[in-house]
């Protein structure tokens, strides 16, 4: 059975920190691995990792997966109040199914 | 354009009562639909799944049954809740073929759901 595993489960920082959060995963066959923001309902997406070592960037926020060492890290930078959320890792499996962690809670303190 | 609805955004059903969320999706042809469940604290887990009308696939033992009666309408029910029913509904769509930014899959809106 597939797991993606993510760390740590929350996080409290100050606004202006810099925060990585972690998602390793055991899957039988990879092929993608995508990172969502989850502000009270809809997760939002924010990138899909399917290549070792290109990291994906938007404004403060940077991705990146090493498949050799089965993990996938989230950046954000600069942090800030409207960064607080949920943030999912999921391992997108053959047949379209998407394979959930428990989330990382992040809360930005002012 | 394509968007997708569901409702109720808020329920509360007491133990034992009759369950049916809804979901639709407007403007695509034969989508994927999708009922993923999250509890508290928890990630989102996949509950079922349909390529078609009528084809339905569960992907875990629980007291909910999903229906497809319509290409674009997805049906989440049960005849008697539980308490550990209790939790955040998303239902989710995608384009069979579509590879980027993200497979195509677009989320519903969610139901939360206390079972009392």
């Amino acid at each position: 059975e597939d797991k993606v595993v993510q760390s740590p489960l929350s996080l409290v920082v100050h606004e202006g920190d810099t925060v990585t959060l972690n998602c390793s995963y055991e899957v039988t066959n990879f092929r993608s691995l995508l990172w969502y923001k989850q502000e009270k309902k809809a997760p939002t997406f924010l990138f899909m990792l399917t290549s070792s070592g290109i990291e994906k960037k938007s404004g403060r926020l940077s991705s990146i997966l090493d498949k050799k060492e089965l993990f996938s890290i989230l950046n954000i930078t600069a942090t800030q109040t409207g960064d607080s959320a949920v943030y999912l890792c999921a391992h997108m499996e053959y047949g379209n199914k998407l394979v959930f962690g428990a989330g990382t809670i992040l809360r930005v303190k002012s | 354009s394509q968007t997708i609805h569901q409702w109720p955004a808020t329920l509360v059903q007491p133990v034992g009562s009759p369950l049916s969320l809804e979901c639709t999706v407007e403007g695509t042809s034969n989508p994927n639909l999708y009922w993923y469940r999250q509890a508290a604290g928890r990630g989102l887990q996949l509950l079922f799944y349909s390529v078609g009308i009528g084809q339905i696939s569960s992907e875990v033992p629980q007291n909910l049954s999903a229906s497809r009666p319509q290409d674009r309408q997805f049906i989440l029910s049960s005849k008697k809740l539980l308490l550990s029913d209790s939790g955040f509904y998303l239902c989710a769509w995608r384009t069979p073929g579509t590879a980027l930014p993200n497979y195509g899959y677009t989320f519903g809106s969610g139901t939360r759901l206390t079972v009392v």
